[in-house]
């Protein structure tokens, strides 16, 4: 089967920089992915990296090793409105996704 | 801009009665799902479609059915409601497996 460690909560302030881990277990690996949920509103989707390496987009990036099952999450200059919950998905075969606990972030001023 | 859209938002129900959650969307997409989320926890997928017609079972498939008649709806039901179900239903679509998945904002179902 497949499964995802990630810390339950995070907090940070303003302005700081926070890094959110994931840690997987899987038979199969298509790639991994992080959304974003605030207040049990709409997940939404955030980044997906398939590949070892960096993904960049704007205050966010993701991470991958896949030799390491390894990958995280930076947010830089975080803001009050990045107080949410943010959850590492695994892809592992086809249409099938599994999200880990995820992680709430709690941005202070 | 409607994206994905969930009805109803709020339901409780008694235990054994059944209903049906509708999802609709209007971006096109062949890959539908339905999830559901408990308190602390991350989404677990119960059933899904990758195009019209077609269905397949997710992680927590018991107890629950679904349909997939016109490409734009995929709709959950329970047959005979239990308090376990009592949960947030999340449904979702994306254009291809490897691609975002768009989410509704939910379902939110009490079993009493």
């Amino acid at each position: 089967g497949q499964s995802l460690e990630q810390p339950s909560e995070v907090t940070a302030v303003e302005g700081a920089i926070v890094q959110i881990n994931c840690t997987y277990q899987t038979s199969g690996f298509y790639g991994l992915s992080w959304y974003q949920q605030h207040d049990g509103g709409a997940p939404t989707f955030l980044s997906y990296n398939g590949l070892d390496g960096l993904e960049e987009t704007g205050r966010f990036s993701s991470f991958l090793s896949r030799s390491d099952s390894y990958g995280y999450l930076l947010l830089q200059e975080l803001q009050m409105k990045d107080s949410a919950s943010y959850f590492c998905v695994l892809s592992s075969g086809y249409s099938t996704l599994t999200f880990g606990k995820g992680t709430m972030l709690l941005v202070s001023p | 801009n409607a994206g994905v859209t969930q009805t109803p938002k709020f339901r409780v129900l008694k235990t054994g009665q059944s209903m049906t959650l509708l999802c609709a969307q209007d971006m096109n997409h062949e890959y539908m799902y339905w999830y559901r989320q408990d308190p602390g926890m991350g989404l677990r997928l119960i059933h899904y479609s990758v195009g019209e017609g077609t269905t397949a079972k997710g992680e927590v498939p018991d107890g629950y059915n679904v349909s997939r008649l016109k490409k734009q709806n995929f709709l959950l039901g329970l047959e005979s409601a239990a308090p376990s179900q009592t949960s947030v239903y999340f449904c979702a679509s994306s254009s291809a497996s490897n691609q975002p998945q768009h989410f509704g904002d939910g379902t939110r179902l009490s079993i009493l």
